[in-house]
């Protein structure tokens, strides 16, 4: 069974400009959550879809945001760049949402972005 | 206080040594609580995933939860060098969408 794909590996833009990155999700699982990842912060939730709706979102402004497709592939797009937004971004997915009995999710390898 | 605190380490051991992993947290109602191991460049992959308090046990790993003192554990028996990576808790509330994670605790193995 293939596992969490994400594209691309890395990607590296300025300050200013937007991007968007891709998550497809384990065949079968319909939560997609999306985390960032620093050294100094850690693992911080930026977002969950779960069959197509925002289910919960994250401490991040409003540049950052998301969706899901009705193949449960999800996309999240961050505008206006700045440096702070360098990081690993990891998607991850589980057949049940988050919160449920049955909740366990598992990370694509993550996208690393660098915004010079 | 942090909602889930976590020693940053780096923690070396010898090759063969038990492995002991903590994380506290804050929030009585936390009952998931998950550990993942992370490699350099890699995303964080799924070991361990306990409900509410008690062990669990999966080959050379085992989780404890001790929800009375809001302190949950990972060992590592007859640890390897490919153990090397960081290892990081996680845990949520029924019903709450947010996973909160531990910002990890890197390990090395010494051969």
């Amino acid at each position: 069974k293939a596992g969490v794909t994400q594209t691309p590996r890395y990607l590296i833009k300025t300050r200013g400009q937007q991007v968007t990155l891709s998550c497809s999700p384990i065949s079968g699982h319909r939560s997609v959550s999306w985390y960032q990842q620093t050294p100094g912060q850690g693992l911080q939730f930026l977002f969950e879809y779960f069959s197509e709706t925002q289910r919960n979102k994250g401490n991040f402004p409003g540049r950052f945001s998301g969706r899901q497709f009705s193949n449960s592939r999800s996309e999240m797009n961050v505008s206006t760049l700045e440096l702070g937004d360098s990081a690993l971004y990891l998607c991850a997915s589980s057949l049940a949402p988050a919160g449920s009995s049955s909740y366990e999710q598992y990370f694509g390898p993550g996208t690393r972005l660098t915004v010079t | 206080q942090k909602e889930v605190e976590q020693d940053p380490g780096p923690l070396s051991v010898p090759e063969g040594a038990i492995v002991s992993l903590n994380c506290t947290y804050s929030n009585s109602a936390f009952q998931y609580f998950m550990w993942y191991r992370q490699y350099s460049r890699k995303g964080p992959e799924l070991l361990m995933y306990t409900y509410s308090s008690g062990n669990k046990e999966d080959g050379r790993f085992t989780a404890q939860v001790d929800k009375s003192s809001k302190y949950i554990s990972l060992f590592i028996r007859d640890s390897q060098p490919s153990d090397s990576a960081t290892y990081l808790c996680a845990m949520s509330a029924v019903g709450d969408d947010k996973i909160i994670f531990g910002k990890g605790t890197r390990l090395h193995i010494l051969p």
